[in-house]
């Protein structure tokens, strides 16, 4: 299995919108509502910010939210914040009942 | 409040076994319905996600690490295992045993509780 498609880097001031896709394949995102989405500041253990597409797990503010279409999913930011800085990580379910990442985006607050 | 810990010998010699443990304090593995994961992360890189156990000792290993991979668990001792054989350089990474949250489609891959990770080098 190949590790999801995300981009590099991204970047937004404060008070913008940042969306951050997450590409698969017919063997994961396409076919699946199981992805995730992890925030991860250097040095410390990821965060889950989304599951199931769309998601939040009691904590995590309503400015991130998930979708999905066809084999993409993303994760969008709104009201960005300086502490919004991180490495974002998302994550399917495989046809192979095994989990793969992406290769990580790296969110810069400008 | 659940907590995971990571332990095992940071450093560890080309071709060996690489072993480690998570010990989980606050929740019961044997009474809990979830698969716990291992997840690791090379220095400056990714995510990678290695596998996952169920109580009852079912696993699910990632294809690029399957002939090496084993992931055990005791549930006397609330705690589950990893073992990865012939390590190389391309090994180092820090690892990072996870616990997930129930979803609407199943309890792995949500990964909510996490250790803090320990660093393990490969290096003779």
């Amino acid at each position: 299995q190949s590790a999801l498609t995300q981009p590099p880097s991204v970047s937004g001031s404060p008070g913008q919108s940042v969306t951050i896709s997450c590409t698969g394949t017919s063997s994961d995102v396409g076919t699946y509502n199981r992805v995730s989405w992890y925030q991860q500041p250097p040095g410390t253990a990821p965060k889950l910010m989304i599951y199931e597409v769309t998601n939040r797990p009691s904590g995590v503010p309503d400015r991130f939210s998930g979708s999905k279409s066809g084999s993409t999913a993303s994760l969008t930011i709104s009201g960005l914040q300086a502490e919004d800085e991180a490495d974002y990580y998302c994550s399917s379910y495989t046809s192979s009942s095994t989990w793969v990442f992406g290769g990580g985006t790296k969110l810069t607050v400008l | 409040q659940l907590q995971l810990q990571e332990s095992g010998p940071g450093l560890v010699k080309p071709s060996e076994t690489l072993s480690l443990t998570c010990t989980v304090s606050g929740d019961s593995i044997s009474t809990s319905s979830y698969y716990w994961g291992w997840i690791r992360q090379p220095p400056g890189k990714g995510l990678e996600w290695i596998g996952n156990i169920y109580y009852s000792g079912s696993t699910y290993y990632t294809p690029s690490l399957k002939s090496r991979v084993t992931i055990s668990v005791d549930t006397s001792k609330n705690q589950f295992s990893l073992k990865l054989s012939s390590v190389t350089a391309a090994d180092t990474a820090v690892y990072f045993c996870a616990r997930p949250v129930r979803g609407n489609y199943g309890s792995s891959g949500y990964y909510y509780y996490w250790g803090q990770g320990t660093l393990v080098t490969v290096s003779s």
